[in-house]
Parts: C-alpha cells; sequence; structure tokens
C-alpha cells in the first residue's frame, strides 16, 4: 500500500517568512495530493489540494508543488501569519482508488512567532 | 448546514468499559469514515462506509465496531475498551462519486481509558 512520510515534524518560523514542508510517497500511481490544515482542538479541513497533471497550484499565499519522478509534493506558505500556527497533514492516494484509501502523513507542527 | 455532527466530545472509561461514539452528516454524503488521531501518528483509518448498507475495516480495526445505521449516521462502537483506544476519533464524510475527494471532518471526540 501506499506510504507518505512528513518532514519535518516540527517547524518554528517568524511572523513574514516562509514555510516549507516536503512530503515523499511510495506508490508511483498516487494521482490526488490533498493537504489539511488542524488548527488547536478543531478538526482538520482541506486547504489546498493538487493532481498529478499539474505541477504546481497556488490560493494565495499557500502553494503546493509536485515532483512526479522523485514522489514529493511541499506545500509552502508565504508571509506567514500567526493564524497559520497548527498541524498540517499531507495526504496520497492512487487514482482509481476508494477514497477509504487516503494515507496521511504523520504531521507537521508550525509554529508561527509573532 | 451543520456538517458532520460528533457526540460525545469528551468521555472518560474505565478498562473493560463499553460506549458508542455516534456521528451524523446533513450533506447527504455517501461514504463515512472513523479515523483516530495519536500523537505523532497522524491520522489512521479505523472503519469506513463507502455507502449506505456497507462497512468494511480500515487501517487499525481491532477493538471496534461500526454501524452505518442509515445514510446520515455512522457510529463506533468500543465493547471492551482499553488504555491503548485513549485517543481522539475523527468521524468524516465524502460525497462518495470518486477517489480523490474532499473529506469533511466532525469536531473529534476526546476518549481516555483509566
Amino acid at each position: 500500500g501506499e506510504n507518505v512520510e512528513q518532514h519535518p515534524s516540527t517547524l518554528s518560523v517568524q511572523e513574514g517568512d516562509s514555510a516549507v514542508i516536503k512530503c515523499t510517497y511510495s506508490d508511483s500511481a498516487s494521482n490526488y495530493f490533498p493537504w489539511y490544515k488542524q488548527e488547536l482542538g478543531k478538526r482538520p479541513q482541506l486547504i489546498i489540494d493538487i493532481r498529478s497533471n499539474v505541477g504546481e497550484k497556488k490560493d494565495q499565499r499557500i502553494a503546493v508543488t509536485l515532483n512526479k519522478t522523485a514522489k514529493h509534493f511541499s506545500l509552502h506558505i508565504t508571509e506567514t501569519q500567526p493564524e497559520d500556527s497548527a498541524v498540517y497533514f499531507c495526504a496520497a492516494i492512487p487514482s482509481g482508488a476508494g477514497s477509504y484509501q487516503l494515507t496521511f502523513g504523520k504531521g507537521t507542527k508550525l509554529s508561527v512567532i509573532p | 448546514n451543520a456538517g458532520v455532527t460528533q457526540t460525545p466530545k469528551f468521555q472518560v472509561l474505565k478498562t473493560g468499559q463499553s460506549m458508542t461514539l455516534q456521528c451524523a452528516q446533513d450533506m447527504n454524503h455517501n461514504s463515512m469514515y472513523w479515523y483516530r488521531q495519536d500523537p505523532g501518528m497522524g491520522l489512521r483509518l479505523i472503519y469506513y462506509s463507502a455507502s449506505e448498507g456497507t462497512t468494511d475495516k480500515g487501517e487499525v480495526p481491532n477493538g471496534y465496531n461500526v454501524s452505518r445505521l442509515n445514510k446520515r449516521e455512522f457510529s463506533l462502537r468500543l465493547e471492551s475498551a482499553a488504555p491503548s483506544q485513549t485517543s481522539v476519533y475523527f468521524c468524516a464524510s465524502s460525497e462518495g462519486q470518486g477517489w480523490d475527494e474532499k473529506l469533511f471532518f466532525g469536531s473529534g471526540t476526546q476518549l481516555s481509558v483509566l
């Protein structure tokens, strides 16, 4: 089955700096890569996703890049703000699989220091 | 439109006690899931229901049972709670129309087994 590794497990940045979280996956058939954000004590929520026919996707201050050859994808947050402090989970799923086969990384706790 | 509603939010059990976690969604979704979240372990799938009338095991099903009561409701039962089941439990749902779907999570249940 799919294996998703996420790094780093914790990340501290100064407000205004950029943050990058990286994930690698094992199944070359994976074609959908969502990112979920979980604020302290809250539920995970989808913030951005990317499909394998796209190399990069942006949404305001967040972006995700995908390198299918190397089997890794990354979340980029620019101009970080205190409200970006949360745990971020990457995930991957092979095309045509059931949505229950979504495999999550172990999470990255991002702290933005004012 | 409440989304995914879970009850209870907190629960303390003694080893050997039983309990049922309730989950309901009002988005007319076909698929529902139960995940557990442990520190440093990410989100792990316990059971899922791809559609009304079906249930199946996920990655960590031992010690749990589920019931898809109807299209809206999906419950998780611990028959004989063990300290290893201390965790945060999340119910989730998705449309169930494809493999690359957004998951909608409930607010979670923090369970402690003493």
